[in-house]
C-alpha cells in the first residue's frame, strides 16, 4: 500500500449504529487530518492530530470521536448519527515539521450514508 | 485569518480551449498556495503549489498557475483541455506557520468534445 488509504470506501448506517472510519498513512507523516466534505460547501476541517497529539477540534458534535493511536492510523468513530452528516469523509496527512509547505496528501474518502 | 474565493462553481470549456480557474486568497501573512483536484469518487489531489520562490509555478497535466500578490490572485491555467481533465478544481491557501488548510468551494470543470 502506498500514501493514504482509507475504510470502508462505503458506509450505509442507521442513527442508531455505532461504527468507526479508518485511515493509514505509509508516508511516514507525522500530522493527519479528518475532513467532512459536503455537496455544495466547502471542506470542512474537522480534526487535526500532529505526533498523535489532538491539535485541532473544529467544533465537531461529540457524536464524532476521533483517535490516533500512532502517527501512521487514524480512526473516526461514530455513534448515534443525524442524515445530515451524510458526506465524504477524507482523511490527509503532512508532514509537519518541514521547512517547506504544509502539502497534505488526501485518502479517497468513505462515503457515509445515514438513513 | 485566511479565505479562499473560487470565481465560478461551473466552468465549461471545449477540448482543445484555454482553460481558466480564478482563485482569490486573503491572508495576513504571505501565504502558501496550492490548487488540488478531485476526480469523482476519488480523494483530493496536489496539482502544484506555490511557496514564496518563483510566481509561475508549473504542476502535473500541463497545468500552471501564477501567483499575483498585488491581485491577491492564483489562477489555475491550462493551454489545451483534455477530456481527462474533468473533474472538481479547489483553491487552498496556508499561513505557513498555521499549517490549516483553507479550501474554496471548488470549480467544477466540464470538457466538451
Amino acid at each position: 500500500e502506498t500514501g493514504v488509504t482509507q475504510t470502508p470506501r462505503h458506509l450505509v448506517m442507521g442513527m442508531t449504529n455505532k461504527k468507526s472510519l479508518k485511515c493509514e498513512q505509509h508516508l511516514g507523516h507525522n500530522a493527519m487530518y479528518w475532513y467532512k466534505q459536503s455537496a455544495k460547501k466547502p471542506l470542512e476541517l474537522m480534526f487535526v492530530y500532529n505526533f498523535k497529539e489532538q491539535t485541532e477540534n473544529n467544533s465537531v458534535p461529540s457524536r464524532f470521536s476521533p483517535e490516533c493511536p500512532n502517527s501512521s492510523h487514524l480512526f473516526l468513530h461514530l455513534h448515534t448519527l443525524q442524515p445530515e452528516d451524510s458526506a465524504l469523509y477524507l482523511c490527509a496527512s503532512s508532514q509537519e515539521d518541514s521547512p517547506i509547505t504544509y502539502e497534505q496528501y488526501f485518502g479517497p474518502g468513505t462515503r457515509l450514508t445515514v438513513t | 485569518a485566511q479565505s479562499v474565493t473560487q470565481l465560478g462553481s461551473h466552468v465549461s470549456v471545449s477540448e482543445g480551449a484555454l482553460v481558466l480557474l480564478r482563485c482569490n486568497y486573503s491572508s495576513s501573512v504571505p501565504p502558501y498556495l496550492f490548487w488540488y483536484v478531485q476526480y469523482p469518487n476519488q480523494g483530493l489531489q496536489l496539482l502544484l503549489k506555490y511557496t514564496s520562490a518563483a510566481t509561475l509555478v508549473k504542476g502535473i497535466n500541463g497545468f500552471e498557475a501564477e501567483f499575483k500578490k498585488s491581485e491577491t490572485s492564483f489562477h489555475l491555467t491550462k493551454p489545451s483541455a483534455h477530456m481527462s481533465d474533468a473533474a472538481e478544481y479547489f483553491c487552498a491557501v496556508s499561513e505557513g506557520s498555521n499549517y490549516k488548510l483553507t479550501f474554496g468551494k471548488g470549480t467544477l470543470l466540464t470538457v466538451n468534445p
